[in-house]
């Protein structure tokens, strides 16, 4: 059974900072991967996907990189924003389409 | 597209009441998945269905649980009866089969008191 981890629980950071979010997996028999961002009281919004066969994606401050080999994935956020303050959770996808995700980090950028 | 529509948003509901809820995934996407979010166990799948078909139902706790898709627009996951624990945010998800995004509804509030 795949099982996600995702370190640290929560981050806090002064506006500005460079940071990675790391997680990790069990199974690396995965289709892709995918982070999201979910802000309080709000649904799940995806930022970056991640197919089993790359290694990197961008969009704009952030990049998201992926080992299968090794199970482990970051997602790096670039001159951090109060803005970013938000959960970020990554999710594995599997064979049979089965969406497995981690506990999430939860991040605050502080102005 | 809308994307995934879910309602109601918030339902607050006795215990031992049936509680539906409702699900209408992306158009063309063959894959839909419900997610229930609590602060204390984070995401955990509940049920997914390919094709209108239940692939997983492993994650679905009890019996009181149920989940259909009569047809490839339209899910509804049923709690009867409810009971306090049930308390959580429930999400809907779908994509499209193999290594593609999955797109989730804004999710709903369930209390149960």
């Amino acid at each position: 059974k795949q099982e996600v981890t995702q370190i640290p629980a929560a981050l806090s950071v002064p506006e500005g900072e460079n940071l990675v979010l790391n997680c990790s997996f069990t199974d690396s028999a995965i289709y892709n991967l995918q982070w999201f961002r979910q802000d309080p009281g709000k649904g799940l919004t995806s930022l970056l996907l991640i197919q089993s066969s790359q290694r990197e994606q961008t969009s704009g401050r952030l990049n998201a990189s992926l080992d299968k080999s090794s199970g482990r994935s970051t997602l790096y956020i670039a001159a951090s924003q109060p803005g970013d303050s938000a959960t970020y959770l990554c999710a594995v996808k599997n064979a049979g389409n089965m969406l497995t995700f981690g506990g999430g980090t939860r991040l605050m950028v502080k102005p | 597209d809308a994307g995934v529509i879910q309602s109601p948003r918030h339902e607050v509901t006795e215990m031992g009441q049936e509680v539906t809820l409702r699900c209408k995934p992306i158009s063309g996407h063959n894959s839909l998945f419900w997610y229930r979010q609590t602060m204390m166990r984070g995401l955990e799948l509940l049920i997914y269905f390919n094709n209108n078909v239940p692939i997983d139902d492993s994650g679905m706790p009890e019996d009181r649980f149920s989940a259909k898709m009569p047809n490839a627009s339209f899910s509804t996951l049923k709690i009867q009866p409810s009971e306090p624990r049930d308390s959580a945010v429930y999400f809907c998800a779908s994509s499209l089969e193999g290594g593609v995004k999955a797109f989730f509804g804004q999710g709903t509030r369930l209390t149960v008191v």
